[in-house]
């Protein structure tokens, strides 16, 4: 079972670049979001998805823009990195039903030079 | 507004002992609370939920407790060993309003199981 898969692993940018992180599922999950990890900081929600064609702002959205055309893809769009935009980004998804726990990816280690 | 704190940040214990982390919120409006484990340059890995109804839920040598009323969760790790040694991340899933099914985390116990 590949889970959560995220794409690329690691990504160097220089400031005022920009990319799309990708983040897929095959789970059938509604729920979809994307946080980051900054040092002190703890994991920040950025974006979510409770289903395809719905998405929503989470704590630190300024500099990011999501899709979601189907129920597997969120991507991730960086519009014009910033080196505060350096961070470790997660995506996670859950099942919109019940008690599930959320299952995350591994990660995508981001350096905005 | 919800937080989620865990204390103390960082743990070191010798093999073999029993511990435990604590985690605590403000508001008790919770649907659920998970407790996570990462590792170094690595993801999440959920351990246990509990259900804002349940008091524990375990799974092999952890157990995980819930007191809604007092905001506060902890995790048990009986026999500790070097193979525990990761941050553990608890995570309360909200509630109420338009976001519900987001999860607020606390900044993590990072625990190192000593040989």
């Amino acid at each position: 079972n590949a889970g959560v898969t995220q794409t690329p692993k690691f990504q160097v940018l220089k400031t005022g670049q920009s990319m799309t992180l990708q983040c897929a599922q095959d789970m059938n999950h509604e729920y979809m979001s994307w946080y980051r990890q900054d040092p002190g900081m703890g994991l920040r929600l950025i974006h979510y998805s409770v289903g395809a064609g719905i998405t929503d702002q989470g704590e630190v959205p300024n500099g990011y823009n999501v899709s979601r055309s189907t129920t597997e893809d969120f991507p991730l769009r960086l519009l014009s990195a910033a080196p505060s935009q350096t961070s470790v980004y997660f995506c996670a998804s859950r099942s919109g039903y019940g008690n599930q726990p959320q299952h995350f990816g591994d990660g995508t280690r981001l350096s905005i030079l | 507004k919800q937080e989620v704190t865990q204390i103390p940040a960082a743990l070191s214990v010798p093999e073999g002992e029993n511990l435990v982390l604590n985690c605590s919120f403000t508001d008790s409006a919770i649907y659920n609370l998970q407790w996570f484990r990462q590792d170094p340059g690595k993801g999440l890995t959920s351990l246990l939920l509990i259900q804002s109804s349940q008091r524990e839920q375990t799974s092999g040598r952890l157990n995980a407790s819930l007191d809604k009323s007092s905001g506060r969760s902890t995790l048990y790790i009986a026999a500790s060993q070097p193979g525990d040694s990761a941050t553990y991340l608890c995570a309360v899933r909200l509630n109420y309003g338009g976001s519900q099914g987001n999860l607020i985390f606390g900044k993590g116990t990072k625990l190192s199981v000593k040989p």
